[in-house]
């Protein structure tokens, strides 16, 4: 079956410092993956989305970036956080389009 | 542009009761996919169930069975004997394919659900 596997549970950062969280995906290959911000436990806005290797698309322009380096690893970064930052990261990923999501066990980020 | 309501913010109830969490849905395919997660307080979204737009038949898994409206652009999900590990946060979404092939889920705001012993 597969698995995303997310780390770490929770950060607490200061303002200005970088960020990089990382997700990996067991179980399955060139799985669709994407970065999920939840806010206030409610709902969830897509970031970032990758269709493979390399292949990045950002739906909402922000503080933050992704990357895929390889087939089963997708990053989020940021070189300086804001307080706006704060939220619930979720790492997804699916098999095909439109195909139910799998998802991490998320990433609390506090920025201070 | 894709939306999903969840009027429903939070609901409580006392175990054994049942329990209708409404999703009104609203989009301009023609072909669409809805979806039902849950979300435990450990925070991991769990996938319950996935529905086309063409299938307007009504599923029943256990305790829990949905209702997928068209006529009404409707997917309400029922708890039938509720239970206290029911309680959760669950999440009705629509996806639309996206041009590079991945698919964009819009979620609906949640509906915080407390089953009371």
């Amino acid at each position: 079956s597969q698995t995303i596997h997310q780390w770490p549970a929770t950060l607490v950062q200061p303002v200005g410092s970088p960020l990089s969280l990382e997700c990996t995906v067991e179980g399955t290959s060139n799985p669709n993956l994407y970065w999920y911000r939840q806010a206030a436990g409610r709902g969830l806005q897509l970031l970032f989305y990758s269709v493979g290797i390399g292949q990045i698309s950002s739906e909402v322009p922000q503080n933050l970036s992704a990357s895929r380096p390889q087939d089963r690893q997708f990053i989020l970064s940021s070189k300086k956080l804001l307080l706006s930052d704060s939220g619930f990261y979720l790492c997804a990923g699916e098999q095909g389009p439109n195909e139910k999501l799998f998802f991490g066990s998320g990433t609390q980020l506090s920025v201070l | 542009a894709q939306k999903v309501t969840q009027a429903q913010t939070e609901i409580s109830v006392v175990e054994k009761e049942d329990v209708t969490l409404d999703c009104v849905y609203e989009t301009r395919d023609t072909t669409y996919y809805l979806f039902w997660y849950k979300q435990p307080p450990s925070g991991e979204l769990v996938f319950l169930i996935r529905r086309n737009s063409f299938d307007e038949q009504n599923e029943i898994s256990g305790r829990y069975s949905w209702n997928f409206q068209k006529s009404t652009s409707s997917f309400n999900f029922t708890i039938t004997a509720s239970q206290v590990v029911d309680s959760a946060v669950y999440f009705c979404a629509l996806s639309e394919l996206m041009e590079t092939s991945g698919s964009r889920l819009t979620f609906g705001e949640g509906t915080q659900l407390t089953v009371n012993p």
